[in-house]
């Protein structure tokens, strides 16, 4: 079965940098794209960006675009999502989330979630 | 930019047809998707390409997408389907979501 783990909780600074990881099992690893999704405390789903695993190519969300980079490992099955200067209104659950079927099919198996907050 | 339009909340209750819309301008010229999340639980994909159902969701959930509004119609409505629903659509080969809607079975 499709699962997608993500990496422990991160407690930052404003200005630092964190990276979050996405180990994916249970499917061919470059046959869909990941994306990734945050959610503030209390507040709805905003779509980040999405990397394609089998050609590293990547689409970024105009607001994340120059602070958000997504890279994978196929070695490790692994997507990754690294966000730098890092505000207080970056405290978010992020998740990763992978196509369901098709580019168009929504995103139809998520991660558990990373709670990262941003503290000084 | 391209924005989709829920309705914050919708009451039904036990037995009875919800209906949650979702607008946006020429919304029916692409496929809607909708989730459904719990609190603190990951969301679900309930609805894609308008009106297909993933493996696991029940019958009762289904939707509809024309003209500038997609609609999700839970019939029989149960307290499991209590929960927040989120819309989502493409534009300019960018993921967009709803604001989402809360649900709640009275």
């Amino acid at each position: 079965q499709v699962q997608l783990l993500q990496s422990g909780a991160e407690m930052k600074r404003p200005g630092a940098s964190v990276r979050v990881s996405c180990k994916a099992s249970g499917y061919t690893f470059t046959d869909y794209y990941m994306h990734w999704v945050r959610q503030a405390p209390g507040q709805g789903l905003e779509w980040m960006g999405m990397i394609s695993p089998s050609t590293t190519s990547t689409t970024y969300a105009q607001k994340f675009q120059g602070r958000v980079t997504m890279t994978r490992d196929t070695s490790t099955r692994t997507v990754y999502m690294e966000m730098s200067s890092l505000t207080f209104e970056d405290t978010a659950v992020y998740y990763c989330a992978r196509d369901h079927l098709t580019s168009v099919g929504g995103l139809g198996y998520w991660g558990q979630g990373t709670l990262v907050t941003v503290s000084s | 930019s391209f924005d989709l339009t829920q309705p914050p909340s919708v009451s039904v209750s036990p037995g009875q047809t919800a209906s949650i819309t979702c607008s946006g301008d020429d919304l029916g010229d692409q496929y809607v998707c909708w989730y459904r999340q719990k609190p603190g639980q990951s969301p679900v994909l309930v609805i894609y390409e308008d009106n297909k159902r993933p493996s696991g969701i029940p019958e009762r959930l289904s939707g509809s997408n024309s003209g500038n509004t997609a609609t999700l119609t839970i019939s029989g409505t149960q307290a499991m389907d209590e929960g927040d629903y989120y819309c989502q659509a493409w534009g300019s080969s960018t993921v967009i979501f709803g604001g989402g809607t809360k649900l709640t079975v009275l």
